[in-house]
């Protein structure tokens, strides 16, 4: 089956830093998602991402689907934004997840 | 609009026990999904169904059963538990309706067995 990878595996920022998540897949894909995790274990989804570029607010996300790979922007990282960050993606009959195993981030007061 | 809701949020259990683990979704999505949440790992397909009636395994199914008797419920039920079974689950469900591309999670359920 597919793989994604995730990376760095950890980051730790000072609020009002920047940060780029990496994500790499194996194979191409029509759909890839981005996910946050907060700390209290509730999954948002954050970017449906298949090509180009999307911004919300102060995370903007781009999938160059021909390189095999998805980034995804912080700017102005706030404390509220610490979790973990996954991509996914989506396969087969009931849009099934392929999960990478995520970046865990840390912003500091 | 509730989402999706899952119950219990912990448990503990003995090896050898069963249980079920509820889902529900309120959205009318044909979409669900079980996953497995390990340390340091992503989340696993256990199993998932494209709607009432039609089920099929994922990557680590082993040691669960499910089925789907209506759109809007999805149980996962652990047969005979084991200490690997030990994880957080979550339930999600989608859907494949225009413009709607996005997952909905439950808050997950937390289960250790001893």
């Amino acid at each position: 089956g597919i793989q994604v990878e995730q990376s760095p595996p950890d980051l730790i920022l000072q609020e009002g830093a920047n940060s780029t998540l990496r994500c790499n897949f194996s194979d191409s894909v029509n759909n890839l998602q981005w996910f946050h995790q907060n700390p209290w274990g509730q999954l948002i989804n954050l970017f449906y991402i298949p090509s180009g570029t999307k911004q919300n607010g102060r995370l903007s996300a781009t999938t160059v689907a021909t390189e095999r790979y998805s980034l995804l922007y912080i700017s102005s990282s706030q404390t509220t934004d610490s979790g973990v960050y996954f991509c996914a993606v989506v396969t087969g009959s009931a849009r099934q997840l392929t999960f990478g195993s995520g970046t865990q981030l840390t912003v500091l007061p | 609009n509730a989402g999706v809701t899952q119950t219990p949020k912990f448990q503990v259990l003995k090896t050898g026990q069963s249980m079920t683990l509820q889902c529900a979704q309120d959205m009318n999505h044909e979409y669900m999904s079980w996953y497995r949440q390990d340390p340091g790992m992503g989340l696993r397909l256990i199993h998932y169904s494209v709607g009432a009636g039609i089920t099929d395994q994922g990557e680590v199914p082993n040691g669960y059963n499910v089925s789907r008797s209506t759109t809007e419920d999805f149980p996962l039920r652990l047969l005979s538990a084991a200490p690997s079974q030990t994880s957080v689950y979550f339930c999600a469900s989608s859907s494949q309706g225009q413009g709607r591309y996005g997952y909905t999670f439950g808050s997950g359920t937390r289960l250790t067995v001893v």
